[in-house]
């Protein structure tokens, strides 16, 4: 079954709003990638998490990874009709360099303008 | 630098046929994994090669198979084709197990 769960499953955002997508694992993960999927296209790599607790940002985008490295999130503050798109985060099983990579289902995110 | 590249690009098959797809992962990579991905599924993993080896398998019947080459190319084949195998597959390289993937643009298969 589905070992790294993610929610929302659909997030309809007004534009110039804030959202958050969250991202879960039932086990530790090595690190937490995150990727994005445009309608009609193909998973482009948006940024990886290897420490607990790790924070990145990207303009309008911040990255957590949990203490527990078990979660993660990704929030977009002052939404854009460009952030359409479907938000996947992946995560390595293990502490092994070779654990199962495991992507979430994905959040697939509709702004309005 | 060369992007992943899939081929075909898109292909019909029938029942009971077997397929076989094919990536090219960017130069210099090592690691190429190939993910499976229908609407209702998301994205799920299949295999996940480096070096010739498979270091890990998902949860997919025998039916599905692959394999790399001494030049990272790598092969993915299905035998004995079903309707629930419709999707798309997408092949990932990545130069190591922590590094990034860049996805190639899928092989749309439809089974009928």
């Amino acid at each position: 079954g589905q070992q790294v769960m993610q929610i929302p499953q659909y997030q309809h955002v007004q534009e110039g709003e804030d959202f958050t997508t969250y991202c879960n694992s039932s086990t530790t993960l090595s690190n937490i990638q995150w990727y994005k999927q445009r309608p009609g296209g193909h998973p482009v790599f948006l940024i990886q998490l290897v420490k607990s607790g790790e924070v990145k940002k990207q303009k309008r985008l911040t990255f957590q990874f949990g203490e527990a490295k078990k979660n993660s999130s990704l929030h977009i503050t002052a939404t854009q009709t460009t952030d359409v798109g479907t938000y996947f985060c992946a995560g390595r099983m293990t502490t092994d360099s070779w654990g199962k990579f495991q992507f979430g289902a994905g959040t697939q995110v509709v702004v309005t303008p | 630098k060369a992007g992943v590249t899939q081929t075909p690009r898109y292909l019909i098959k029938t029942r009971g046929q077997q397929v076989t797809l094919s990536c090219s992962p960017i130069s210099g990579h090592r690691s190429v994994s190939w993910y499976q991905q229908t609407p209702g599924q998301g994205l799920q993993f299949l295999f996940e090669y480096f070096s010739e080896t498979q270091r890990n398998k998902g949860n997919f019947p025998g039916r599905f198979s692959g394999r790399q080459f001494s030049n990272s190319r790598s092969e993915m084949n299905v035998s004995t084709l079903e309707l629930g195998d419709s999707a798309l597959y997408l092949c990932a390289s990545s130069g190591g197990s922590n590094t990034e993937a860049f996805f190639g643009q899928g092989t749309r298969l439809t089974v009928v």
